[in-house]
């Protein structure tokens, strides 16, 4: 079975730039998840999508950041413009069966290292 | 609100000893209790997880987690150490109440000795 899929490995961006992350969940897998790990913490969910929908997206920055899951499959998360205060690696997770099924645990991706400059 | 606290930045263990990464853990309502492993330039990996049932919780790799309802904590543990077991763990919590967020503690870096 493939894993979840991340992309790219690493972005290195100057500040007030854009960027943009990819990620492919496991095949079935309805809740895909984006978490921002910032260095000695442990990770932060910016977003939770069931399908295609939004199940929580209070802890994302809604000035800058913005994510999609069309089709109920792979998602992006974008950030524009970018802050100092961004840099962190950047984790997709994916678990099967709905948000209701709050005992799944989540599979990760390998994560996205962004550095901003 | 829902936290987790794992006490201990760091622990240090000698191969073929015993190990322990503590953590406790505040919901308002029956916790969803989680560990995970997280190898350098690799992503999370799920260890073992408590729902309900039996307080002792067997997971991958020789790891077991014991639930402690009235001291609110769920301990990493292992028998006997393998210096492979050195990495990062974290420890999650979802509850009913705080909707279907998981929440991750601050993670424990594991050094085992050989």
């Amino acid at each position: 079975e493939a894993g979840v899929a991340q992309s790219p490995r690493y972005k290195i961006i100057e500040k007030r730039q854009s960027v943009a992350f990819w990620c492919n969940p496991i095949s079935g897998h309805a809740t895909l998840y984006w978490y921002q790990q910032i260095l000695g913490q442990g990770p932060k969910l910016l977003i939770q999508f069931q399908n295609n929908g939004v199940v929580d997206d209070s802890q994302l920055p809604k000035d800058r950041f913005s994510a999609e899951r069309l089709k109920g499959v792979d998602s992006t998360l974008k950030i524009q413009p970018a802050k100092l205060e961004d840099s962190a690696v950047y984790l997709c997770a994916s678990s099967p069966g709905t948000s209701g099924s709050i005992s799944n645990e989540q599979f990760f991706g390998p994560g996205t290292r962004l550095t901003v400059l | 609100a829902q936290s987790v606290a794992q006490p201990e930045d760091q622990v240090n263990v000698a191969e073929g000893n015993p190990l322990t990464v503590k953590c406790t853990y505040s919901v308002s309502g029956n916790p969803y209790l989680f560990w995970y492993v997280q190898y350098p330039n690799r992503g999370l990996q799920f260890l073992l997880k408590y729902i309900t049932g039996d307080n002792l919780v067997k997971g991958s790799y020789g790891f077991e987690a014991e639930f402690n309802k009235s001291q609110t904590s769920f301990h990493l543990k292992k028998p006997s150490a393998l210096v492979s077991d050195s990495a990062l763990y974290f420890c999650a919590v979802r509850d009913i109440n705080g909707g279907f967020k998981t929440i991750f503690g601050a993670g424990t870096r594991l050094f085992v000795k050989a």
